[in-house]
C-alpha cells in the first residue's frame, strides 16, 4: 500500500521568499509522484509529475520538485513566492491505473 | 479542449435521499476517478472506471455507487444519504497514454454537496 505524508499544513512565506512544501511518500513498488494545486472552489490542478525520466522535475508557475529515493522525500520549491501562489497544495502518489492517494494538504499563505 | 465538467455544482438534499452527481470527462479521455474531499477526511478516492468498468474501488459503504457511460461520461450515486456525506465530490479524467499509472488526472470543479 502506498501513502503520502505532507509536513505542515499551514505554510506561510513573505512575498518573494523560497517556498517548500515537503512531501514524503512510502511505497512498495516504485511511485509515481505527483504535485496538484487547489485554488479556492476549485478543483485540483496538476502542477508536476515525477514518473522516473529525471530526478528533478520542473513544472507550471515556476515550480519544481526533487525526487530523492534515499529519503523517499518528493518536496515541492519556488524560488520566489507570489500573491497568486497563495492556494492549497496536495502531493500524490499512484501506483495504480486511475488510483492515487493524496496528502493532507498544505495550505500555502504569502505575505505581502 | 473543454475541460472536465461536473454537474450540479451546488447540491442540498435532505437526510435519507439520494442523489446523482454526473461527470463528463476531457475528449478522449477514457478513464474517470471519483473522489470524496471533507476538512476532515481530506481527499479520498471513491472509485476508477475505465472503458465502463469498475477497475478499482475506494473504502466507501455500498451506498457510494458509479457507473460509466460508453461515451465515457461517469456518474456517481449516493443511496441513503447521512450528514457525514456533506463533502465536494470530484471527479477527475485521465488520458491513458502510458499504461495508466503515470497519467495525470484532470479535475472538474466539483460538486458541493450538503445533507441537511
Amino acid at each position: 500500500a502506498q501513502s503520502v505524508t505532507q509536513l505542515g499544513s499551514h505554510v506561510s512565506v513573505s512575498e518573494g521568499a523560497l517556498v517548500l512544501l515537503r512531501c514524503n511518500y512510502s511505497s512498495s513498488v516504485p511511485p509515481y509522484l505527483f504535485w496538484y494545486v487547489q485554488y479556492p472552489n476549485q478543483g485540483l490542478q496538476l502542477l508536476l509529475k515525477y514518473t522516473s525520466a529525471a530526478t528533478l522535475v520542473k513544472g507550471i508557475n515556476g515550480f519544481e520538485a526533487e525526487f530523492k529515493k534515499s529519503e523517499t522525500s518528493f518536496h515541492l520549491t519556488k524560488p520566489s513566492a507570489h500573491m497568486s501562489d497563495a492556494a492549497e497544495y496536495f502531493c500524490a502518489v499512484s501506483t495504480n491505473a486511475g488510483k492515487s492517494t493524496f496528502g493532507d494538504g498544505t495550505t500555502l499563505t504569502v505575505k505581502p | 479542449k473543454a475541460g472536465v465538467t461536473q454537474t450540479p455544482r451546488y447540491l442540498i438534499k435532505t437526510r435519507g435521499q439520494q442523489v446523482t452527481l454526473s461527470c463528463s470527462p476531457i475528449s478522449g479521455h477514457r478513464s474517470v476517478s471519483w473522489y470524496q474531499q471533507t476538512p476532515g477526511q481530506g481527499l479520498q478516492f471513491l472509485f476508477e472506471y475505465f472503458s465502463e468498468t469498475q477497475r478499482n474501488k475506494g473504502n466507501f459503504p455500498g451506498r457510494f455507487s458509479g457507473r460509466q457511460f460508453s461515451n465515457s461520461r461517469s456518474e456517481m450515486n449516493v443511496s441513503t444519504l447521512e450528514l457525514g456525506d456533506s463533502a465536494l465530490y470530484l471527479c477527475a479524467s485521465s488520458p491513458w497514454t502510458s499504461g495508466g499509472a503515470t497519467d495525470e488526472q484532470y479535475f472538474g470543479p466539483g460538486t458541493r454537496l450538503t445533507v441537511t
